[in-house]
């Protein structure tokens, strides 16, 4: 059980292009999802947090406008990154929000995006 | 500033030996999760922590509230316990939050 699905597992797209990459929860309800984002050598880092029917909340630096977040359902979580550049290129997790155990957090495997 | 470490950054070791990775953290927290990275970046999670210890297999993981630091041991570790392991925190008075990374320690194991 507790399982978390992304899609695509690994793009390419051109810089200027929007990318869309799932989260899912397959087989549990998540009212909340956050998203990450690694660089190559460093840590992973708090995007923005997604609740279900409600807006994202982002953190500091993480452009709104760039980055959208939709949760329209309580099992999916989109991350849209509009116009993309170089400097977008990362790779992406999401994790979901376990209502049964209120810290668990469930990772989805994974998104590489790298823009050319 | 909520600041997470962990030590050390990378390990060797041999086969069979016990493996300990520390994390240390600033302040007060709602949950701590120690992670496993594997080289191609999916994340399993191994443990979430508020209190005590946790043993799953050959591996443990202890929190000390007071102390505010977290070890995670392997026993008997093998070639494929090779990842990245990652400590993450989330600090918040109640409820949930997005979590703060350590930035990992990368473990070698050769047989």
């Amino acid at each position: 059980g507790a399982v978390v699905s992304q899609h695509p597992s690994w793009v390419i797209c051109k810089s200027g292009t929007s990318v869309k990459i799932e989260c899912r929860s397959l087989d549990f309800q998540a009212t909340t999802m956050f998203w990450y984002r690694q660089f190559p050598k460093q840590s992973l880092m708090l995007m923005a947090t997604s609740n279900e029917g409600s807006k994202a909340t982002y953190e500091q630096g993480v452009e709104k406008d760039k980055f959208l977040i939709n949760h329209a359902s309580l099992t999916l979580s989109t991350l849209t990154v509009t116009s993309a550049h170089p400097e977008d290129s990362s790779f992406y997790i999401c994790s979901a929000l376990g209502l049964a155990s209120y810290y668990e957090q469930y990772f989805g495997p994974g998104t590489r995006l790298t823009v050319t | 500033k909520n600041e997470v470490e962990q030590s050390p950054q990378n390990l060797t070791a041999q086969e069979g030996e016990f493996i300990t990775i520390n994390c240390s953290y600033s302040v007060g927290i709602s949950a701590l999760h120690w992670l496993q990275q594997h080289p191609g970046g999916g994340i399993v999670s191994l443990f979430m922590l508020s209190s005590g210890k946790k043993k799953h297999g050959r591996l443990i993981a202890t929190i000390n509230i007071q102390e505010k630091h977290s070890s995670l041991h392997i026993t008997a570790s093998h070639p494929r316990d090779s990842a990245v392991y990652i400590c993450a925190v989330g600090f918040s008075g109640g409820g949930a939050d997005g979590l703060t990374f350590g930035k990992g320690t990368h473990l070698i194991i050769q047989p």
